[in-house]
């Protein structure tokens, strides 16, 4: 069975601070990895994606997500948060047509 | 590009009425998703399509059906609606390059509350 774990419900890191919000994965074959972020009373927004490649993928508002095979990871992160990163993150997983979303991680950043 | 829209943005029904969820994507997407967002629990899928005409079920399609009459539309259907469908629906599309899935790209959901 595919699934995707995040562990973490809530986040909460202090402005200016490293984050990171967790993510593993149990899939067959390769999967493709994704991270969203959710807004309050809003859809889903593209943050970045894993495909192929370097380990190591860069994607929108200075937000990052290493994979580790090894591992079956995929975390999100970010080097310095910003109040304004507050939100909803899911972790997502493409496999055979399907996406298998993650519960959800809410990130609190505080002044 | 209007992207993905959701009609309506809300929605009371009793139990036992029935009631579509139109979406449309101006994207030439081919692919198309349903999902329902309750607190804790993520997404699930509920039903999805690879193409015009095409249709499958997904994690949790009881109480639900789906059409994909043209490419760029989506319809949801609740024919008997229950007080456990009360939820927040997405719709989502994406694409594929080369046979490689890229991102999905969601409409911005349907607040549904069934009394």
């Amino acid at each position: 069975a595919q699934s995707v774990a995040q562990p973490e419900d809530q986040v909460n890191v202090a402005e200016g601070n490293p984050l990171t919000v967790k993510c593993t994965y149990s899939v067959s074959g390769n999967p493709y990895l994704f991270w969203y972020v959710q807004y309050p009373n809003r859809g889903l927004q593209f943050l970045l994606k894993y495909i192929t490649g370097d380990n190591l993928v860069k994607g929108s508002y200075g937000f990052e997500a290493e994979f580790n095979k090894s591992q079956t990871s995929f975390h999100l992160k970010k080097p310095s948060a910003l109040v304004s990163d507050s939100a909803l993150y899911f972790c997502a997983v493409h496999n055979f047509n399907k996406f298998y979303f993650g519960s959800g991680t809410k990130l609190n950043v505080k002044p | 590009n209007a992207g993905v829209t959701q009609t309506p943005k809300f929605r009371v029904l009793k139990t036992g009425q029935s009631m579509t969820l139109l979406c449309a994507q101006d994207m030439n997407h081919e692919y198309m998703y349903w999902y329902r967002q309750d607190p804790g629990m993520g997404l699930r899928l509920i039903h999805y399509s690879v193409g015009e005409g095409t249709t499958a079920k997904g994690e949790v399609p009881d109480g639900y059906n789906v059409s994909r009459l043209k490419k760029q539309n989506f319809l949801l259907g609740l024919e008997s609606a229950a007080p456990s469908q009360t939820s927040v629906y997405f719709c989502a599309s994406s694409y594929s390059v080369t046979g490689t899935f890229r991102e999905q790209y969601f409409g911005p959901g349907t607040r549904l509350t069934v009394t």
